[in-house]
């Protein structure tokens, strides 16, 4: 009965390559939140769609792209990996607008270019 | 702009000794504050949450945290620490200008002494 749910945990790869992330939440969320943690610990907004709908896309190359088929999943495909990709990746999702926004977490995917 | 300030980096203290956390906060209207906390290797837990009322909230864990307006602050503390609490621990206030983005502190590392 896991809430936000991540694949792979862990990712190892060579720089050049394409990869993908997958994101899945059970909690009836319609909005879902791809973040990027740093070797410091900072957390970074990368993308936030809402109902499928892309409605925040920050700073962020454009090698990066996210996929939401339904408001369930949110997916982050990465073309062209750089070593500065190194990093933890975590998806969250949440349900604003209801008094309750509070996001939820996935475990996190620790992603190592080589 | 919202902003979030967690003062210290590191935090160390002896197991059963008590523990409080700081964190102030910039935000133009009435905050939502949060409380999460990061173990090694995990992904973000929420420990408690501020929207309104009673300014002193219980969280998980025997966690509480107090929002001082007056001070900007929504500082975390637990009475007695033990060693399973170890880990990294970020404020957030959230949102901002309906993008339901929370802004994070950089966290507070904490490290439990036998």
């Amino acid at each position: 009965d896991t809430a936000v749910s991540q694949t792979p945990k862990y990712l190892v790869t060579q720089m050049g390559n394409d990869k993908s992330i997958k994101c899945e939440q059970n909690l009836g969320h319609d909005t879902m939140y791809w973040y990027k943690q740093d070797s410091k610990k900072f957390l970074k907004i990368m993308f936030s769609y809402n109902n499928k709908e892309l409605i925040i896309n920050e700073t962020v190359p454009n090698r990066f792209s996210p996929k939401s088929p339904d408001k369930a999943h949110l997916n982050l495909h990465i073309n062209s990996l750089e070593l500065g990709d190194s990093a933890v990746y975590f998806c969250a999702s949440s349900l604003p607008g209801t008094g309750e926004d509070t996001q939820y977490f996935g475990p996190g995917t620790r992603l190592t270019v080589l | 702009a919202q902003s979030v300030t967690q003062p210290d980096i590191h935090i160390t203290v002896s197991e059963g000794a008590s523990l409080e956390l700081r964190c102030n906060y910039s935000y133009g209207a009435t905050p939502y504050l949060f409380w999460y906390v990061q173990s090694p290797g995990q992904g973000l837990q929420l420990l408690l949450k501020y929207f309104s009322g009673d300014t002193l909230v219980q969280g998980i864990k025997g966690f509480e945290a107090e929002f001082k307006r007056s001070q900007s602050s929504f500082n975390l503390r637990k009475p007695s620490v033990h060693w399973s609490d170890a880990a990294e621990y970020f404020c957030a206030v959230g949102p901002s200008g309906g993008s339901y983005i929370p802004t994070f502190g950089r966290g507070t590392s904490l490290i439990v002494h036998p």
